[in-house]
């Protein structure tokens, strides 16, 4: 079956860069994507990457892919007191619903 | 436009109770997945309906869990016998495009949840 993992907590100074990591089981992944949720609200689409990139980048957020170690990555640069959140990564295999994994919460310090 | 839509937003039943949750995906999406997100935890995939193909309903927990969609559009998950570990928020998504088909990312969009507390 699919299985996803992720580190449970991460702490960083505001301005430092955070890095999220992620670990997978089902190589037949298609779109791989990262979420975001703040406290008491609904899970907001970060980023993905497709399953034959392995690197992709959008402003503050860097994704890295390597399917050979089935291992995926979310690098926030300069990280703000408003990334404070859970980090979700999620797998979609094209089968039904992505497989999520149990989120990172990111802390951010001031 | 809008967004997918859930209601009530909170919920608070008396275990052995009935509920109904709704959600009202994006106008015209045609996928619409139910999740559970208990406690510290990630997202459990609950069920999947794809058009007017029958629904994938591997991810319930018990046969007190049933869900349906009707003309397409708006579902309802009921929760029969509520039980105190049915306790999490429940999240229902909507994806454009036909199964199988990719359409952009294939992005699911989340409504904000309905947060079930059995007493």
């Amino acid at each position: 079956g699919e299985d996803v993992e992720q580190s449970l907590f991460l702490s960083v100074r505001e301005g430092d860069s955070s890095v999220i990591n992620c670990t997978y089981t089902d190589s037949s992944s298609t779109y791989l994507y990262w979420y975001k949720q703040e406290p008491g609200a609904g899970l907001q689409l970060l980023t993905y990457i497709f399953s034959n990139m392995d690197m992709k980048q959008d402003q503050r957020l860097t994704v890295l892919l390597n399917k050979k170690d089935k291992h995926l990555s979310l690098r926030i640069a300069d990280t703000q007191t408003g990334d404070s959140a859970i980090y979700f990564c999620a797998i979609d295999t094209g089968r039904r619903a992505l497989t999520f994994g149990s989120g990172t919460r990111l802390q951010v310090q001031p | 436009g809008a967004g997918v839509s859930q209601s009530p937003s909170n919920k608070v039943t008396e275990k052995g109770k009935d509920v109904e949750l709704r959600c009202d995906p994006i106008s015209g999406h045609t996928a619409l997945y139910w999740y559970r997100q208990s406690l510290g935890q990630g997202l459990e995939f609950l069920i999947y309906f794809q058009g007017n193909s029958a629904p994938d309903k591997s991810g319930l927990p018990s046969d007190r869990f049933s869900a349906e969609r009707t003309g397409g559009s708006v579902s309802t998950l009921t929760i029969q016998r509520t039980q105190q570990e049915d306790s999490a928020v429940y999240l229902c998504a909507s994806r454009s495009g036909l199964a199988g088909e990719v359409v952009g990312n294939n992005e699911q969009f989340f409504g904000p949840g309905t947060r079930l507390t059995v007493l």
